[in-house]
C-alpha cells in the first residue's frame, strides 16, 4: 500500500534563514504525484508545490522548491528566506495511481509544524 | 472562480442529532473529494466521486455516514445519528481531470467545516 511518511513532528526555523521539511513515500507505481500544501492556523489547506514522478527537473515556486530523489523515494520540501507567515502545518501527499486511469486519491502524510523565529 | 465552497463553516449539535455537510466544487472541475482531518488521525479520505458518481467510499466509518452528488455543482456528507467522536473539520476538495503527471491534478480545498458534536 502507498504511505507517505513525515518523521518531523515539529520544526524550528529563524527568520530569514532555509528550512527543509523531510517528506519520504512508498509506492511500488513508477507514475504517481507528489504535493505539499500548507495549513495555516486559519484551518485551509493552500497548495504549495507538485512534482511528477517523471519530472527531470526538481519543482520549483518562488521561495518554494522540492528536493525530489526518486530512489530514496523522498520528497523534501525546501522553503528558503523564511517569514514569519510561513509558520504553520506542511503537509506532503501523493497521488495514488489506479492502474490506467486517474483517481486523484490523495494519501496524506501526518504533517510537520513550522515555527519561525523573529 | 470563487474556489471551492463549503457551508456550514462551523457546526455545533447535540449527539443524535443529524448533520448534512454542503460542498460546491469548482465550476468544470471532474472529481470531488470529502476528507475529515482530525488530531488523532490526520487528514483521512472519506469518499470521492467522478462526473457525480461515487468511485470509493471505503474511507466512510460506518453506515452513520452518507455523501450524494445529485448533480456537478453540489454535494452533501451526511450523518445520522451524530457522535461526539465524528467531531472533526470536515474538507471538501475538488480537481480537474488530468493525466497523473500532469500540475492540472492539483486539489482545491475548500475552507472547510468544523463540526463539533456535544
Amino acid at each position: 500500500a502507498q504511505k507517505i511518511t513525515q518523521t518531523q513532528p515539529g520544526m524550528f526555523v529563524q527568520e530569514k534563514e532555509a528550512v527543509t521539511l523531510d517528506c519520504t513515500y512508498d509506492t511500488s507505481d513508477q507514475s504517481y504525484g507528489l504535493f505539499w500544501y500548507k495549513q495555516p492556523s486559519s484551518g485551509e489547506m493552500i497548495f504549495l508545490i507538485y512534482q511528477g514522478s517523471y519530472d527531470e527537473q526538481n519543482a520549483t515556486e518562488g521561495r518554494y522548491s522540492l528536493n525530489f530523489q526518486k530512489a530514496r523515494k523522498s520528497a523534501n520540501l525546501v522553503i528558503s528566506a523564511s517569514q514569519l507567515g510561513d509558520s504553520a502545518m506542511y503537509f506532503c501527499a501523493m497521488r495514488e495511481p489506479h492502474g490506467s486511469s486517474n483517481t486523484g486519491k490523495l494519501i496524506f502524510g501526518q504533517g510537520t509544524t513550522l515555527q519561525v523565529k523573529p | 472562480d470563487a474556489g471551492v465552497i463549503q457551508s456550514p463553516r462551523h457546526e455545533v449539535t447535540e449527539m443524535g442529532q443529524e448533520v448534512t455537510l454542503r460542498c460546491k466544487p469548482i465550476s468544470g472541475h471532474d472529481y470531488l473529494f470529502w476528507y475529515r482531518q482530525t488530531m488523532m488521525r490526520g487528514l483521512e479520505l472519506l469518499i470521492y466521486f467522478n462526473n457525480n458518481v461515487p468511485i470509493d467510499d471505503s474511507g466512510m466509518p460506518e453506515d452513520r455516514f452518507s455523501a450524494k452528488m445529485p448533480n456537478a455543482s453540489f454535494s452533501t456528507l451526511k450523518i445520522q445519528p451524530s457522535e461526539p467522536r465524528d467531531s472533526a473539520v470536515y474538507f471538501c476538495a475538488s480537481r480537474e481531470d488530468g493525466k497523473i503527471s500532469s500540475g492540472a491534478n492539483v486539489l482545491t480545498f475548500g475552507a472547510g467545516s468544523r463540526l463539533t458534536v456535544l
